[in-house]
């Protein structure tokens, strides 16, 4: 089983819609997270960190269930900008190191 | 305040050749690492440096060298390139593992 597991998508959706991703990990002893998002061909970059309780920046919000092992991402009244792959990452403090997923590709369209 | 810098952009070579990936950071990050991005998987750590002259291998170090000598400067060797080495690889740099990751805008590599 991978360690970071994610539905690579592609989530089609229209301008406006709302849309979830979930990322499970293996690793309980996994004590940081991050989504990063990265355009095609371009480098990754830190979309936002996920806390215990919970965060939200502007229309993202990151939710993190540690009991199910899972962290999700919730993109609001989506736009074309919104478009790209999204990746979840967590630091892994038994292998002290960060893994990543393969990553969420979300397509929006008119 | 460039960020992390990445030569070459694209590069192609032959089975067997070596050449050095640069990777130049200005933001006095202490943390860097390499990365390789395959399709369908995430990116996999090649070797990371938590400081000039101190580095260790990840994931994936085989077939790969690198050097610290200064705060700035990772470079990545291949020392005979193979065709499983075509890969998008990425240099990061962060104030530590766990802390943002700045990534380079990559190298394409194709190995025929």
């Amino acid at each position: 089983r991978k360690e970071v597991e994610q539905d690579p998508g592609p989530f089609n959706v229209p301008e406006g819609a709302t849309v979830a991703f979930n990322c499970t990990y293996s690793n309980s002893a996994s004590q940081s997270f991050f989504w990063y998002r990265q355009d095609c061909r371009k480098e990754p970059k830190l979309l936002m960190s996920v806390y215990s309780s919970g965060n939200e920046d502007g229309r993202f919000t990151a939710q993190l269930n540690r009991a199910s092992q899972y962290i999700s991402l919730l993109i609001r009244d989506s736009k074309l900008s919104d478009s790209a792959t999204y990746l979840c990452v967590m630091f892994s403090g038994g292998y002290n190191k960060l893994i990543f997923g393969a990553g969420t590709r979300l397509a929006v369209h008119p | 305040n460039a960020g992390v810098t990445q030569t070459p952009k694209f590069q192609v070579l032959k089975t067997g050749q070596s050449m050095t990936l640069q990777c130049a950071q200005d933001m006095n990050h202490e943390y860097m690492s390499w990365y390789r991005q395959d399709p369908g998987m995430g990116l996999r750590l090649i070797h990371y440096s938590v400081g000039a002259g101190i580095t260790d291998q990840g994931e994936v170090p085989n077939g790969y060298n690198v050097s610290r000598s200064t705060t700035e400067d990772f470079p990545l060797r291949l020392l005979s390139a193979a065709p499983s080495q075509t890969s998008v690889y990425f240099c990061a740099s962060s104030q530590g593992q766990q802390e943002t990751q700045y990534f380079g805008p990559g190298t394409r590599l194709l190995v025929l």
